[in-house]
């Protein structure tokens, strides 16, 4: 079983529909999530960044995170095409650069 | 302000070739980081470098060495390159190895091993 797993797609989405983003893992002490968006042909970008469980909210991007389920969750509202793009999530323990973990990522196309 | 910049963009190289990526930073990070991401695995570190005089390995280190050359510069190394070694590659920089730590990326090297 990989550390950190996510579909990987492709998820297809007409314009304004609400994306759900998703990854699971295995390592109950993973206290650090982030979400990274991958343009094609592109670097990562840090997207939304969360500590221990919880909502955090910015603008049309929401980061949720169930410890208990080992679970998180990025919702993308009234999304765009320009919100195509590969979306990564990462972990880690002790938010040191080198110990971060990351899933295989979701490629997401939103269709006008 | 470039962040972090890569050469070369693309590059082919048979096998046995040795070839070096390099990477520089011009946001006075003190953290370096070489990934390597291939399709359905995620982006894994093959090296780190948590200050200037300083590299560590990561996940995947077999295969490659680093060197880091000032604050500035981090290079990665293939001294004998083979197929396996087919992939992306992204530099990454961050300001400190602890705290709110966000990783600002290169736009990588396609790097294809014959």
């Amino acid at each position: 079983q990989k550390e950190v797993e996510q579909d990987p797609g492709p998820l297809s989405v007409p314009e304004g529909a609400i994306v759900s983003l998703n990854c699971t893992y295995s390592n109950s002490a993973f206290q650090y999530f982030m979400w990274y968006r991958q343009y094609s042909r592109k670097g990562p970008e840090l997207l939304m960044y969360t500590y221990s469980s919880g909502n955090k909210e910015d603008g049309r991007f929401t980061a949720q995170v169930d410890k208990s389920s080992k679970y998180i969750s990025l919702f993308i509202r009234d999304s765009q095409p320009s919100d195509s793009a590969t979306y990564l999530c990462a972990m880690s323990e002790d938010n040191y650069g080198q110990n971060f973990v990351f899933g295989p990522g979701t490629r997401l196309s939103v269709l006008p | 302000n470039a962040g972090v910049t890569q050469t070369p963009k693309f590059q082919v190289l048979k096998t046995g070739q040795s070839m070096t990526l390099q990477c520089a930073q011009d946001m006075n990070h003190n953290s370096m980081y070489w990934y390597r991401q291939d399709p359905g695995m995620g982006l894994r570190l093959i090296y780190y470098s948590a200050s200037e005089g300083t590299t560590d390995k990561g996940e995947v280190p077999n295969g490659y060495n680093v060197s880091r050359l000032n604050k500035r510069e981090f290079s990665l190394r293939l001294e004998s390159a083979a197929p396996s070694q087919t992939s992306v590659y992204f530099c990454a920089s961050s300001a400190t190895s602890g705290g709110a730590n966000e990783q600002f990326f290169g736009p990588g090297t396609r790097l294809t091993v014959l």
